[in-house]
């Protein structure tokens, strides 16, 4: 495997379900983030991990809570959410000192 | 919160000729600039990156950075169908870990 994979790449849950989102980069970078796409709107960035450590958390609702055991992999655990989160959820990486962030191919998720 | 700011619309182009996108920020102290394309279904994948002010040519793409004036251009030159896809600016952020402010997005359609 090479770049930044993602599994699943589709999911439909329920609002009352537990699911997570699982991100791995093969780039060697040490940092990872969370990215939320929605429909006419910019990407919105959700979390960031650098060299494990959370350093970011842009306000994000409790429902949504990110794992990063290691620099190579990012988890997004996801619990009671709501129709409105329903989006493209794309991770991403980098070095820590460059800014270029290459991104993975996201995860549709449908909440019904 | 300071804004990345792209030309709304989408943009045709007869194939063979030139794209121009154009995207304006307010941040001054920002210092790499990035352009993403993303087709639809599709993650953001990395074609440009520019930190200097002045023009980057890769193949068929340049990138114009003007820090005076806060704006970052892209040029496609000799576009094809395969271009067509939307086309994200990016900056990125002096505010700790490796933020990127993204913009909208600026759908071009190459027409055959």
């Amino acid at each position: 495997e090479t770049g930044v994979t993602q599994t699943p790449r589709h999911l439909v849950m329920g609002m009352t379900n537990k699911k997570s989102l699982k991100c791995e980069q093969h780039l060697g970078h040490n940092a990872m983030y969370w990215y939320k796409q929605s429909a006419k709107k910019p990407l919105e960035l959700m979390f960031v991990y650098s060299l494990e450590e959370r350093v970011e958390n842009n306000s994000v609702p409790s429902r949504f809570s990110p794992e990063c055991p290691n620099s190579s992999h990012l988890f997004l655990h996801l619990h009671t959410l709501q129709p409105e989160d329903s989006a493209l959820y794309l991770c991403a990486s980098s070095q820590d000192t460059d800014y270029e962030q290459y991104f993975g191919p996201g995860t549709r998720l449908t909440v019904t | 919160q300071k804004e990345v700011e792209q030309n709304s619309g989408p943009l045709s182009v007869p194939e063979g000729a030139i794209a121009s996108l154009n995207c304006t920020y307010s941040d001054r102290v920002s210092q790499s600039f990035f352009w993403y394309r993303q087709y639809s279904g599709k993650s953001p994948e990395l074609i440009m990156s520019i930190y200097s002010n002045g023009d980057k040519e890769d193949g068929r793409f340049t990138a114009q950075l003007n820090k005076a004036s806060q704006y970052v251009s892209l040029l496609i030159r000799d576009s094809q169908p395969s271009d067509s896809a939307t086309y994200l600016c990016a900056e990125g952020r002096l505010y700790g870990n490796n933020r990127l402010a993204f913009g909208k997005g600026n759908q071009v359609v190459v027409i055959p």
